[in-house]
């Protein structure tokens, strides 16, 4: 059984261009979390997702940042005009249902802005 | 969620126990102690969880205190693998929403 897959690992971008990342959770997992960590800090919730809904989008930046679980595909993490500050890991995470303790966390994908 | 305290980073030698703390004064009592950890540059992995008993599994063994005020992560045989920032956080189980990790502690395990 696969674990959740992330990607792309590493992911440069220029500052003002679009940076995607995706995530595929474990099979039959169909909550998926994304987790950002900046540089020598914590993990900081970003959002939470089933399939094709936003159940809790508390910790995501009010602007530029978005988040989608479609019916069929992974779920991505997409960031618009990116900024130096922008550069972190992104973490995905995934859970069979919402009454778990235990989340099953992806390798992350860390973006550069240049 | 309640808060926690953890200290900043410990060392530990090979093949010993290492015993790493948490203080959760506030923690209430529907929440449950979650520990996670997260090896350089990977994603965070579930070590263990409780309410208010001592659990064990095959990584660890949590130890609650009886007023549930503090906790401690055992891992009994610590390794040179087990080098990693571990995570204490407090959560209602069924809350539905994510888990929120703060700075933990630092563990290093020397040869």
């Amino acid at each position: 059984n696969a674990g959740v897959m992330q990607n792309p690992r590493h992911l440069v971008r220029r500052r003002g261009q679009e940076a995607r990342l995706r995530c595929s959770p474990m099979k039959g997992h169909s909550h998926v979390y994304w987790y950002r960590q900046l540089p020598e800090e914590g993990l900081k919730f970003m959002v939470y997702l089933q399939k094709e809904n936003i159940i809790d989008e508390s910790g995501m930046p009010k602007e530029r940042f978005s988040a989608e679980f479609p019916k069929e595909g992974p779920s991505i993490l997409r960031i618009q005009q990116v900024v130096r500050g922008d550069s972190a890991a992104y973490f995905c995470a995934s859970s069979p249902t919402s009454k778990r303790w235990e989340l099953f966390f992806g390798e992350g994908s860390r973006l550069t802005v240049l | 969620d309640a808060k926690t305290t953890q200290p900043p980073s410990m060392d530990c030698a090979e093949g010993r126990a290492a015993n790493l703390p948490c203080n959760h004064s506030t923690i209430s009592g529907n929440e449950y102690v979650y520990w996670y950890r997260q090896i350089h540059s990977q994603g965070p992995q579930y070590i263990i969880h409780g309410l208010k008993n001592n659990e064990t599994n095959e990584m660890a063994s949590l130890i609650i205190t009886e007023d549930r005020k503090s906790s401690t992560l055992i891992l009994p045989h610590a390794t040179l693998r087990d080098t990693a920032v571990y995570y204490c956080i407090v959560r209602v189980r069924d809350s539905g929403y994510a888990l929120n990790f703060g700075k933990g502690t630092s563990l290093l395990v020397t040869p």
